[in-house]
């Protein structure tokens, strides 16, 4: 069972590029990465997703190592909307139908400063 | 397009009564993810349903917890002689088989 760990808290100022940290030493070779966004009040958002080296869509981009025991979410110049809980989340995309349990980490508060 | 449902929003209930959770997942998605998230603190997985498959129990913290799926549509979530401990929020989630997970905003539950 792939355990997460991540920074509770970090802050920046707006404009500012976020780098947000998750190591996973015991991801297993099936195991996707994941993250989310919440807000207060709601569930968790999707973010982005991947599997190793690095993917990028309209929001953020995924640094996986070739080792795969951490990943790095960056988020580029970020707003104020941007204040929210971000996590990581490592399991099976389940495609083979075998259900897996699934681990979030623990959460990183990320407060974007004026 | 409709995202998954929760209902109710709130849920107030004295301890050792019992409470039904409902989740309406997105039509078409063949997975549904219960978790739990109490105050401050990070998700929790309780129990996994995939089609017509076994579901995943594994996360169900105690005998007083179970769920149910009537085929790829509703779920309802139990909780029998509810202790104070079970207060938090219980979140469902549904997706299409190996895709990201879609959230509804959750049931915030409050055991007096």
């Amino acid at each position: 069972l792939a355990k997460t760990t991540q920074p509770i808290s970090m802050d920046s100022y707006e404009g500012q590029e976020v780098n947000i940290t998750c190591s996973h030493n015991n991801i297993a070779t099936n195991d996707y990465i994941t993250w989310y966004q919440q807000f207060p009040s709601q569930g968790p958002r999707f973010i982005i997703q991947g599997y190793k080296t690095k993917v990028t869509n309209e929001v953020a981009s995924l640094f996986i190592p070739a080792d795969r025991k951490s990943s790095t979410l960056s988020l580029p110049r970020v707003s104020l909307s941007d204040t929210a809980v971000y996590y990581c989340l490592v399991g099976d995309r389940v495609s083979s139908g075998s259900a897996r349990q699934l681990t979030f980490g623990s959460g990183t508060q990320l407060t974007v400063l004026p | 397009g409709a995202g998954v449902s929760q209902s109710p929003s709130n849920k107030v209930t004295e301890k050792g009564k019992d409470v039904e959770l409902r989740c309406d997942p997105i039509s078409g998605h063949t997975a549904l993810y219960w978790y739990r998230q109490r105050l401050g603190q990070g998700l929790e997985f309780l129990i996994y349903f995939q089609g017509n498959s076994a579901p995943d129990k594994s996360g169900l913290p105690s005998d007083r917890f179970s769920a149910e799926r009537t085929g790829e549509s509703v779920s309802t979530l139990t909780i029998q002689r509810t202790q104070q401990e079970d207060s938090a929020v219980y979140l469902c989630a549904s997706s299409i088989q190996g895709q990201p997970q879609h959230f509804g905003d959750g049931t915030r539950l409050s055991i007096l």
